[in-house]
């Protein structure tokens, strides 16, 4: 059974950094198909992808926020960590970690994702 | 940075109706790279369809994804209760990954 759950501060003052936790089982992140992404949720809003990260550390940010952001891996625990540094009050949102497993012909699949944790940004 | 709008924002139906989304893209997004997801609330989205049109594990035949280049549309036929719920499309052709911004369907 594939679960991901993420894990963190649910306050933190602007210019903090947040630190997000991803544990997942059912899978390895050590194995070729597979990749961990982070997205976020404004309260009523849509989605906004944020990082990503495969077996072969290769890690992908969304350009806007790169110099904010960094994903890392330990694979022995099996999390997917990411950094969020300067936080403001506009990154309030649900953050959500999902598995990307990559298909047959290598198509992305973001098929399981975590409950998301609600981050406010307050002073 | 490919946008992708959702219409209609808004769609009223009863159970029982059929109920089709759209997603237009402002780029040529290739078929292997559109997904839907449903999301209720207080809840994480789940994956529908992805390759714009391979149903996820355990998703309903009434649910299916069809399109190409940058028209895109999510049918569901034959509505009941549980569906419901706010839908996402995703591309991931290039980065970033976009989402749309959401078709609510509700209850009429």
């Amino acid at each position: 059974q594939v679960t991901l759950k993420e894990s963190g501060p649910v306050l933190v003052k602007p210019t903090e950094t947040l630190t997000l936790t991803c544990t997942v089982s059912g899978f390895t992140l050590t194995d070729a198909k597979m990749g961990v992404s982070w997205i976020r949720q404004p309260p009523g809003k849509a989605l906004e992808w944020l990082a990503q990260i495969f077996s072969n550390d290769e890690k992908s940010y969304r350009k806007s926020l790169k110099s904010r952001l960094t994903i890392s891996k330990d694979t022995s625990i099996s999390q997917v960590v990411l950094k969020m540094t300067k936080m403001d009050p506009v990154d309030t949102a649900t953050y959500y970690c999902a598995r990307i497993r990559l298909g047959s012909d290598y198509t992305p699949i973001f098929d399981y994702w975590g409950q998301g944790t609600l981050v406010t940004v307050s002073s | 940075e490919i946008v992708l709008t959702q219409s209609p924002g808004t769609l009223s139906l009863s159970p029982g109706a059929g109920a089709t989304l759209s997603c237009r893209a402002s780029q040529t997004v290739s078929s292997r790279y559109l997904a839907w997801y449903q999301q209720k609330p207080g809840q994480a989205p789940r994956l529908l369809i992805y390759g714009a049109s391979s149903r996820a594990t355990g998703i309903p035949d009434r649910f299916s994804g069809s399109g190409s280049g940058t028209d895109f549309s999510l049918t569901i036929s034959r509505l009941e209760s549980e569906d419901f719920a706010v839908y996402y499309c995703q591309q991931y052709v290039t980065s970033p990954i976009t989402f749309g911004q959401g078709t609510r369907l509700e209850i009429k």
